[in-house]
């Protein structure tokens, strides 16, 4: 049972490149997040997803997109990367219905944007 | 004031000793609580939920207070392998979204 899976783990980009960060959950949890984290400021909310072919906006969005086509995979994209998206991404998966769920995270993706 | 509080520390303790963190939040219509935990440069992890009876897993116990609307941890006879940053999140009922703090760093020396 892997859980979350992030790929890839490590990234460098150059400034206005493109590139899509994949999530995968075996769990059929019907919540999905993104989240950046950057030293001191905590975890931030970029986007999620309450299931299938839903997505919605977090705390700060701007300049990311995201997609939910199969309920296993949330997919967070970066059309045109700024040196001021370096970070530390993690996805989440809960299993929904609004329940008292803990969220269940993956082990990361290092980006950075030179 | 922010949703949901938290001391950053550094809380420098030695082994074997007692130590607490509090955590608190400002959404009285909060219901689901919980304490992760987070290794440098690792993702948050499940330590353990928060019951309203207060619970216990070994050396920690977890305690709510919702008159004052806070909760705690406490970790009894710390290890070197507790040093980590620890995380309260709060969930409020039937949303979709936690509130995480921003942690409490804890150092746990010999």
């Amino acid at each position: 049972n892997a859980g979350v899976t992030q790929t890839p783990k490590f990234r460098v980009l150059k400034t206005g490149q493109s590139m899509t960060l994949l999530c995968a959950q075996d769990m059929n949890h019907e919540y999905m997040y993104w989240y950046r984290q950057d030293p001191g400021m905590g975890l931030r909310l970029i986007h999620y997803s309450v299931g299938e072919g839903t997505t919605a906006k977090g705390e700060v969005p701007d300049g990311y997109n995201v997609s939910r086509l199969k309920k296993q995979n949330f997919l967070l994209g970066l059309e045109s990367a700024a040196p001021s998206q370096t970070s530390v991404y993690f996805c989440a998966s809960n299993p929904g219905n609004r329940g008292a769920q803990p969220q269940h995270f993956g082990d990361g993706t290092r980006l950075s944007i030179l | 004031r922010k949703e949901v509080e938290q001391d950053p520390g550094p809380f420098n303790v030695p082994e074997g000793a007692t130590v607490a963190f509090n955590c608190t939040y400002s959404n009285s219509a909060s219901q689901s609580f919980f304490w992760y935990r987070q290794d440098c440069r690792k993702e948050p992890k499940l330590l353990m939920s928060v019951y309203s009876s207060g619970n216990e897993d070994g050396r920690f116990t977890a305690q709510l207070n919702r008159a004052s609307q806070y909760i705690s941890l406490l970790i009894r006879d710390s290890k070197l392998s507790d040093s980590a940053t620890y995380l309260c999140v709060v969930l409020s009922g039937g949303s979709y979204i936690p509130t995480f703090g921003r942690g409490t760093s804890l150092i746990v020396h010999p």
